[in-house]
């Protein structure tokens, strides 16, 4: 079975500071991870996925996550945090033997403080 | 193309009242699926379907039903509302592939008192 763990349910950063956001996952095969934010009162949006290849990937609004197999952990990042970060991000992994099931973690919810 | 839609976007019930939500997509794919979202919970997945014509339970199928109505359409039942069932509630669509993306329509907020 496929699980997700997103470590701290809020995160504070200054603007201008960096953005990093913790997700580790439980596999028993390759996983495919997701990344999804969700500003107030709307559905989720991709921010970006791994899926295979390249273990750094970017994605929009200059975030990007690398997946590191040896740590099991697919974090966020970004240099440099604007106003219009500040929203929920939600990690979530699948795998071939999920029958497309995506599973999710509790999300975390990023402040960004003038 | 307006991706996923859901309707309404707000509804208040009483307990033991039932109502059905409504989901389109518009994107020609395959599998559609049904979140709840809660505080701290995450999303949790309630049916989804791989392929018009089959539903399957996802995590938590307790007090719901679900039609796969054509390859637009799935719709979420409520049969007998009750207060733990009080949530936000998503779409989604993929085009069926393990590794596709899913999108997200706005989502229903439902009360039930």
């Amino acid at each position: 079975a496929q699980s997700v763990t997103q470590l701290g349910s809020h995160v504070s950063v200054s603007e201008g500071a960096l953005v990093l956001l913790r997700c580790n996952y439980s596999s028993s095969v390759p996983p495919y991870l997701f990344w999804y934010v969700q500003y107030p009162n709307q559905g989720l949006q991709l921010l970006l996925k791994y899926t295979t290849g390249a273990t750094l990937v970017k994605g929009i609004n200059g975030f990007e996550a690398e997946f590191k197999k040896s740590e099991t952990s697919f974090h966020l990042t970004k240099p440099s945090a604007h106003m219009s970060d500040a929203a929920e991000y939600f990690c979530a992994v699948t795998a071939m033997n999920t029958g497309n099931q995506f599973y999710f973690g509790t999300g975390t919810s990023l402040t960004v403080i003038p | 193309n307006a991706g996923v839609t859901q309707t309404p976007k707000f509804q208040v019930l009483k307990t033991g009242q039932s109502m059905t939500l409504q989901c389109a997509q518009d994107m020609n794919h395959n599998s559609m699926y049904w979140y709840r979202q809660d505080p701290g919970m995450g999303l949790r997945l309630i049916y989804y379907s791989a392929s018009e014509g089959t539903t399957d339970k996802g995590e938590v199928p307790n007090g719901y039903n679900v039609s796969r109505l054509n390859k637009r359409e799935f719709s979420l039942r409520l049969e007998s509302a009750a207060p733990s069932q009080t949530s936000v509630y998503f779409c989604a669509s993929s085009n069926g592939q393990t590794q596709e993306t899913q999108y997200f329509g706005p989502g229903t907020r439902l009360l039930v008192l």
